[in-house]
C-alpha cells in the first residue's frame, strides 16, 4: 500500500516558468514532509520542508504548499532554471520513536531554455 | 565535511555470494537507514536504526540484514544475495526530532 502518492511522474516546464509537483498522504500520524532534489549518480538532497502546523514555507524559489485537512502538499518552484533539472521526491516522516519514512515515487523535472 | 560513506560505489556479484555494504556517518545522528531505489518505485526503507543495536524493519526487508554496534556505521548485510536485489542502494542519517535525512552517494549492486 502507498502511503503517499506523488504526480506528476515527469515535468519539462519552459525557464521561468513555475513547477509544480503534488503529494497526497494517507497516514494522518506524520508530522514532517521533506522535499528531496537528486541528481544523475548522486543520492537525494534535503531541499525544503515543513511541519503540518504551518500551511506554507518559502525559502528563496522553492515553496510548499501544505493542506492538513485534504492531507496534501505541493512542491513550487518559481523561475525555474535549467539547473533545477532533476528528479524530485517528496517525503512524509513519522518522528515520533523511529524515524519511519515513506517516499514518493518521484517527479522527473525537465527546465529547457 | 559531514558526510555519509558508503562503499563500494559499485559491485557486481553472483547469485549467493554474500556480501556487505558499508555506511558510515561523521555527524553523530542517532537515526540510520537504509534505502532501495527502483525505477517507477521510488525510495523503499529496508532497515532503519534509532541508536547502537536498535533496529527494525522498513518496507521491504527480506533478504537483508543489518547491524548496528558502533553509532557512526551501520552495514547492510546480503546474506544470499538474488538477482532481485540488483538496484541503487542508499544510506541515511538523521539526527532525529523531524531532521531530514541526509543520504550517501548511493551503491549500484548488480547481482548476476
Amino acid at each position: 500500500q502507498q502511503q503517499v502518492k506523488q504526480s506528476p511522474q515527469s515535468l519539462i516546464v519552459q525557464k521561468g516558468g513555475i513547477s509544480i509537483i503534488n503529494c497526497a498522504y494517507e497516514n494522518t500520524a506524520f508530522d514532517y514532509f521533506p522535499w528531496y532534489q537528486q541528481f544523475p549518480g548522486k543520492g537525494p538532497a534535503l531541499l525544503i520542508a515543513i511541519r503540518p502546523d504551518v500551511s506554507e514555507k518559502k525559502e528563496g524559489r522553492f515553496t510548499i504548499s501544505f493542506n492538513k485537512s485534504a492531507k496534501q502538499f505541493s512542491l513550487h518552484i518559481m523561475d525555474s532554471q535549467p539547473g533545477d533539472s532533476a528528479t524530485y521526491f517528496c517525503a512524509a516522516f513519522y518522528s515520533g520513536g523511529y524515524q519511519k519514512v515513506t517516499f514518493g515515487t518521484g517527479t522527473k523535472l525537465q527546465v529547457i531554455p | 565535511e559531514a558526510q555519509v560513506t558508503q562503499n563500494p560505489r559499485y559491485l557486481i556479484t553472483v547469485t549467493g555470494k554474500k556480501l556487505t555494504v558499508t555506511c558510515s556517518q561523521n555527524m553523530n545522528h542517532e537515526y540510520m537507514s537504509w534505502y532501495r531505489q527502483d525505477p517507477g518505485l521510488g525510495l523503499r526503507q529496508i532497515y532503519y536504526s534509532m541508536n547502537v543495536e536498535v533496529t527494525d524493519k522498513g518496507d521491504v526487508p527480506e533478504g537483508y540484514k543489518v547491524s548496528r554496534k558502533e553509532k557512526r556505521n551501520f552495514p547492510l548485510i546480503l546474506e544470499s544475495p538474488s538477482p532481485n536485489q540488483t538496484s541503487l542502494y542508499f544510506c541515511a542519517s538523521s539526527p532525529g526530532q523531524g531532521g531530514g535525512y541526509t543520504f550517501g552517494s548511493g551503491t549500484r549492486l548488480t547481482v548476476v
